[in-house]
């Protein structure tokens, strides 16, 4: 059973570049039909999708926050990552990794990490 | 793109049913069978509950299921439990490889 783990900087600083890792165990990244996704969630409020890379590469992103993300895949670390830059206060969020073998079902999620932007 | 509509909250007794709403539009809900619903504990990750409208992943109880009519998916929970006290969020895709969440409701099982 695949499982997900999310590290990266607990606080960052507004402007800097947002970097979270989300490590994949008990199966390959690079294993056919899969969908990395990367999820968000503002403090008491709803969930919001960031965007995707399929194991072949392929990346989409919400368009709200397209200009300003990034998704890659290590396949050598088995990790994939996601760089949200020029980032405010209203990027502070829990941000979870998932994973998705049917699309747009996120059937396996990541514990969540707390990321702040604060100066 | 907005956030599917739902109630806050909804509740009900245990045993009962209750269901809860998902409102689009015909650009998410309606033009797609991509619905998904996910169950968040407290300080827990989301767990998948239905997908594609109204399919149960493996070990999901078939005490949840899920349907839609136009713009509105809902998802009923049957024979209420304690343990399904829960935030519930719905999902759709929104067309050109783009997703939608919901709002959340807040289930409380009296």
């Amino acid at each position: 059973q695949v499982q997900l783990q999310e590290s990266g900087p607990g606080l960052v600083k507004p402007s800097q570049t947002l970097s979270l890792t989300c490590t994949v165990s008990g199966g390959s990244i690079s294993s056919g039909g899969y969908y990395w996704s990367w999820i968000r969630q503002h403090p008491g409020k709803g969930l919001e999708w960031i965007g995707y890379i399929y194991y072949s590469g392929s990346t989409y992103y919400n368009p709200s926050l397209k200009s300003r993300v990034t998704i890659s895949v290590d396949t050598s670390k088995n990790q994939f990552s996601l760089k949200l830059s020029s980032v405010t206060a209203a990027d502070t969020a829990v941000y979870y990794c998932a994973s998705s073998v049917v699309v747009w079902a996120f059937d396996i999620w990541g514990q969540g990490t707390m990321v702040t932007v604060s100066s | 793109q907005s956030a599917l509509t739902q109630p806050p909250s909804a509740s009900g007794s245990p045993g009962q049913s209750v269901t809860i709403s998902c409102t689009g539009t015909s650009s998410d809900v309606g033009g797609y069978n991509y619905v998904s619903w996910y169950q968040q504990h407290p300080g827990k990750a989301p767990k998948l509950m239905i997908y594609e409208v109204s399919k149960r992943p493996s070990g999901v109880p078939d005490r949840f299921s899920g349907s839609k009519s136009g713009n509105t998916a809902s998802l009923t929970v049957s024979g209420l439990q304690a343990e399904d006290e829960a935030d519930y969020y719905c999902s759709s895709y929104a067309g050109s490889n783009n997703n939608v969440f919901g709002t959340g409701t807040k289930v409380t099982v009296l």
